[in-house]
């Protein structure tokens, strides 16, 4: 099947560390990547949905000067979470699709910051 | 109110008991719904698709229903190994490329 590859899957940082998360769709091209937050106890819950080649579409109430997503090719997006602070430690979790496929999650990146 | 609602759980049931979850979306557009199983701190895995014809897939039974808008899985026979949370999951759109809706899952342990 499909592999979405997520890096890294877990960061330990202080506070005010910018940190980039990727995501690479290995097999496939995927027109579309999806960008998924989880609170422990919560459900996951969008972020952003990016295109390949287009500015990325924020959910109400995640910030985009904060959390930056770049999509430069078929098969690769980044996550930059720019002068993280404790409140921004979560699971962040990527999928990658296309209108013919279900979407295939990468492993997840748990983030911790002090 | 959330778009999809689960019982949170925890549900503690002995091996080879058959457990059932409940579903509710809120959202009567929903195109595709589907059960995801998360294990702890790993990504949600797809379990199977719900159809309104109800579908079966060895011991996990889904079922629609689209008037009550309320999604149901049965497990048969439960093994140690069905232990995870199971996430209720909605789409606005039946396209491989649009986002989930996530409920909050239903936490399972088997017990031996």
């Amino acid at each position: 099947g499909a592999v979405v590859s997520q890096h890294p899957s877990w960061v330990i940082c202080k506070s005010g560390t910018s940190v980039k998360i990727e995501c690479r769709s290995l097999d496939f091209q995927a027109t579309t990547m999806f960008w998924y937050r989880q609170f422990p106890k919560q459900s996951l819950m969008l972020m952003a949905t990016s295109n390949e080649g287009s500015k990325a579409t924020y959910e109400q109430g995640v910030e985009k000067d904060k959390f930056l997503i770049n999509h430069a090719s078929l098969t690769l997006s980044t996550l930059t979470v720019t002068s993280a602070h404790p409140e921004d430690s979560s699971f962040y979790i990527c999928s990658a699709s296309t209108a013919n496929q279900p979407q295939h999650f990468g492993d997840g990146t748990r983030l911790s910051i002090l | 109110r959330k778009e999809v609602e689960q019982d949170p759980g925890p549900f503690n049931v002995p091996e080879g008991a058959t457990v059932a979850f409940n579903c509710t979306y809120s959202n009567s557009a929903s195109q595709s719904f589907f059960w995801y199983r998360q294990d702890c701190r790993k990504e949600p895995k797809l379990l199977m698709s719900v159809y309104s014809s109800g579908n079966e897939d060895g011991r996990f039974t889904a079922q629609l229903n689209r008037a009550s808008q309320y999604i149901s899985l049965l497990i048969r026979d439960s093994k140690l190994s069905d232990s995870a949370t199971y996430l209720c999951v909605v789409t606005h759109r039946n396209s491989g490329n649009t986002p989930l809706v996530f409920g909050k899952g239903t936490r399972l342990s088997v017990i031996a």
